[in-house]
């Protein structure tokens, strides 16, 4: 069956530091892949996805590439700041089911 | 645009007790929505898919007469916890998918946070 694994977390970063999360998929068929955001006490928030392999999302400075070959859709950002700090998501479509990995905390400090 | 919100945000009720949570979207239709339950510091457990105007498809291990779901708008799903007890406690977010939506794209509302006394 379709599956996401994500990396475990707290990941810890000084505000203006580079940021990957990383995501692989097992999924039968060409699934979209989506990356969510869910901030403390709150419910999840889209923040970007791609629907076909190569295809780039990209949101409020994050982005992630649709990777076939890897079976990967990997987080990144730039510079992160303080307000990033959350849980992220990677989730996988198909059937009009959500396939959710476990989530990673981001901790952003000053 | 795509919004979804849920009514209550949080509630409190004594063991034995039936608690009701509404999700809306507010200016998209909504022929299917969803709802997850989520435990501390865990991912998303989809309980069920809400099809409008048809029964619920309930996930495996869901007990369906305990949570009870009602979709009877393209606007309007609710979530019934039925004699809920403590072990019920949860946080419980629904999600909806727009039926214009060509992916699966889903919105999710901000949760509802049940705490079974």
């Amino acid at each position: 069956g379709n599956s996401v694994t994500q990396m475990e977390g707290p990941v810890t970063l000084s505000e203006e530091a580079f940021l990957t999360i990383n995501c692989t998929y097992t999924a039968t068929g060409y699934p979209s892949l989506f990356w969510y955001v869910q901030y403390p006490g709150e419910g999840l928030q889209l923040l970007l996805k791609a629907t076909k392999a190569d295809d780039k999302g990209s949101n409020k400075g994050f982005e992630a590439t649709y990777r076939k070959e890897t079976t990967s859709f990997h987080l990144e950002k730039g510079s992160v700041q303080v307000s990033d700090s959350a849980v992220y998501f990677c989730a996988l479509g198909g059937f009009q089911k959500l396939v959710f990995g476990t989530g990673t905390r981001l901790l952003v400090s000053p | 645009g795509a919004v979804v919100s849920q009514h209550p945000s949080r509630v409190i009720c004594k063991s034995g007790t039936s608690v009701k949570i509404e999700c809306r979207s507010l200016d998209f239709q909504a022929t299917t929505m969803f709802w997850y339950r989520q435990f501390p510091k865990k991912s998303l457990m989809l309980m069920a898919t809400s099809n409008e105007g048809s029964k619920a498809t309930y996930e495996q291990g869901v007990e369906k007469d305990k949570f009870l779901i009602n979709h009877a708008s393209l606007t309007l799903s609710t979530l019934t916890v039925t004699s809920a007890h403590p072990e019920d406690s949860s946080f419980y977010i629904c999600s909806a998918r727009d039926v214009r939506a060509t992916s699966e794209t889903q919105y999710f509302g901000p949760g509802t946070r049940l705490l079974v006394l």
